[in-house]
């Protein structure tokens, strides 16, 4: 399979500070990246998709100016987490995609915010 | 719109049993499904997939699953569970044909497999 490399693994912040969660594909050009949100014992929710090169797109109820996402390249993509409240504890995986390719996933980000 | 059910929230097996996890789901067009599993902390790992061809699909770590149309199912099996194949497992179908669509995900499985 592919590999994706997410970092980092574990962060704890403060209230208020911003964190930023890097998504690298290393052996495949992602053209597009999935960026998801986990909660304890829930599934996988769909935060934002972004194309590289393009602005993301949001899913309904995710603030845009909360959870920056920037892919500037196909092996690339960052989420950043700003201005960070202890409701945004949460598991974050990325899925980075390129044409032909299956779904492959980071390794996650486990966020406290304290 | 594209879903997927998982109905049960835990299964328990003794190792060395045969391993049932279900899935349901309902799709406008043509199903393309997935299976994942999840480890503790941890991303997805894929399991296996169902886009078209035999009804019965072999996976990773001697995973299998049956695509029935008449059913609209697409359950996990596995012959012989192993303690080792304790883990979250995630049904998913993908929103449309192309491969950079968005995956849907049910809430999940937990297996839980005793010694």
């Amino acid at each position: 399979g592919a590999v994706v490399s997410q970092h980092p693994s574990r962060v704890i912040c403060k209230s208020g500070t911003s964190v930023k969660i890097e998504c690298r594909s290393l052996d495949f050009q992602a053209t597009t990246m999935f960026w998801y949100r986990q909660f304890p014992k829930q599934s996988l929710m769909l935060m934002a998709t972004s194309n590289e090169g393009s602005k993301a797109t949001y899913e309904q109820g995710v603030e845009k100016d909360k959870f920056l996402i920037n892919h500037a390249s196909l092996t690339l993509s960052t989420l950043t987490v700003t201005s960070a409240h202890p409701e945004d504890s949460s598991f974050y995986i990325c899925s980075p995609r390129g044409y032909g390719t299956e779904a492959f996933f980071g390794q996650g980000t486990r966020l406290t915010v304290v | 719109a594209q879903s997927v059910a998982q109905p049960e929230d835990q299964v328990n097996v003794a190792e060395g049993n045969p391993l049932t996890v279900k899935c349901t789901y309902s799709v406008s067009g043509n199903p393309y499904l997935f299976w994942y599993v999840q480890y503790p902390n941890r991303g997805l790992q894929f399991l296996l997939k169902y886009i078209t061809g035999d009804n019965l699909v072999k996976g990773s770590y001697g995973f299998e699953a049956e695509f029935n149309k008449s059913q609209t199912s697409f359950h996990l099996k596995k012959p012989s569970a192993l303690v080792s194949d304790s883990a979250l497992y995630f049904c998913a179908v993908r929103d449309g044909g192309g491969a950079t669509n968005k995956l849907i995900f049910g809430t999940g499985t937990l297996l839980a497999v005793q010694p």
